[in-house]
C-alpha cells in the first residue's frame, strides 16, 4: 500500500526558505517509472502543479517558479524535498505530494496517490 | 505559459447526467487526466490518459476526447458527487504539468 506524507513548517516569514519533506511507503524511488510530484493550493483556489522527480533524478519544475524550486530525493530514506526560496504571502497554501509512475512510452499514471497535505501560511 | 479552460461550475440533479469540460491547445497531443477533490480532503484521481478509470472509481464516471477539448461525464449524478473536479495535461514537452482552474460541480 502507498503511502505519503507531507512535513514542514506551517508558518514561514516573507522572503525566508520554504522546506518540505515528502516521506513515502510502498514504493521506492530507486525503482525504474516511480515518481514523486508536488503540488499546491491556495485556500479556496485552484490546484498548482509545482515539480516532479522521476526514479532516475531526472526533474522538471512549473515554469512559473522554476528560479525559486528546487527538488531532491534520498532514496535510502524514501523522501522528496522541495525547496522554495523567497517565500511570500502569495505562496500561502496546502502543499501535497503525490505519487506517479510512468509507462514504457514515458506516458504518466497520474497522480493515483496524494498525500494529506499541509498548510503553510507565509506572514511576518 | 501553458492554459487548461475548464468552466467554474456546473450544476445538475440528482440521477441526471453532468459535463464538465477542460480545453487546452495540447490536448489533442498531451494525454489528460481527471480528479475530484472534496473539502478538506486531497484530490483523487478519476481518468488518466484521457479515457482510462483508475482503480476503484465507479463506471458512471467516464471521460471522451476530441481535439483540444476533453470531457468527463458523470451519469447518474449523486449527491456524493458533489465536489470540485480538475483536469490536468501537460505542455507540449510534456515535461511540465498543468491543472484546469477547476469546476465546482453542485447537485441541486
Amino acid at each position: 500500500q502507498i503511502t505519503l506524507k507531507e512535513s514542514g513548517p506551517t508558518l514561514v516569514k516573507p522572503t525566508q526558505t520554504l522546506t518540505l519533506t515528502c516521506t513515502f511507503s510502498g514504493f521506492s524511488l530507486s525503482t525504474i517509472a516511480e515518481g514523486v510530484a508536488w503540488i499546491r493550493q491556495p485556500p479556496g483556489k485552484a490546484l498548482e502543479w509545482l515539480a516532479l522527480i522521476y526514479w532516475n533524478d531526472d526533474k522538471a519544475y512549473t515554469p512559473s517558479l522554476k528560479s525559486r524550486l528546487t527538488i531532491a530525493k534520498d532514496t535510502s530514506k524514501n523522501r522528496v524535498v522541495l525547496t522554495m526560496t523567497n517565500l511570500d504571502p502569495v505562496d500561502t497554501a496546502t502543499y501535497y505530494c503525490a505519487h506517479f509512475t510512468r509507462d514504457a512510452s514515458g506516458w504518466s499514471s497520474g497522480h493515483d496517490y496524494w498525500g494529506q497535505g499541509t498548510l503553510v501560511s507565509v506572514s511576518s | 505559459s501553458y492554459e487548461l479552460t475548464q468552466p467554474p461550475s456546473v450544476s445538475v440533479s440528482p440521477g441526471q447526467t453532468a459535463t464538465i469540460t477542460c480545453s487546452g491547445d495540447e490536448l489533442s497531443n498531451q494525454y489528460s487526466y481527471w480528479y475530484q477533490q472534496k473539502p478538506g480532503q486531497a484530490p483523487l484521481l478519476l481518468i488518466y490518459k484521457d479515457v482510462q478509470r483508475a482503480s476503484g472509481i465507479p463506471e458512471r464516471f467516464s471521460a471522451s476526447s476530441s481535439g483540444t477539448t476533453v470531457t468527463l461525464t458523470i451519469s447518474g449524478v449523486q449527491a456524493e458527487d458533489e465536489a470540485d473536479y480538475y483536469c490536468q495535461s501537460t505542455d507540449n514537452s510534456a515535461t511540465s504539468v498543468v491543472f484546469g482552474g477547476g469546476t465546482k460541480l453542485t447537485v441541486l
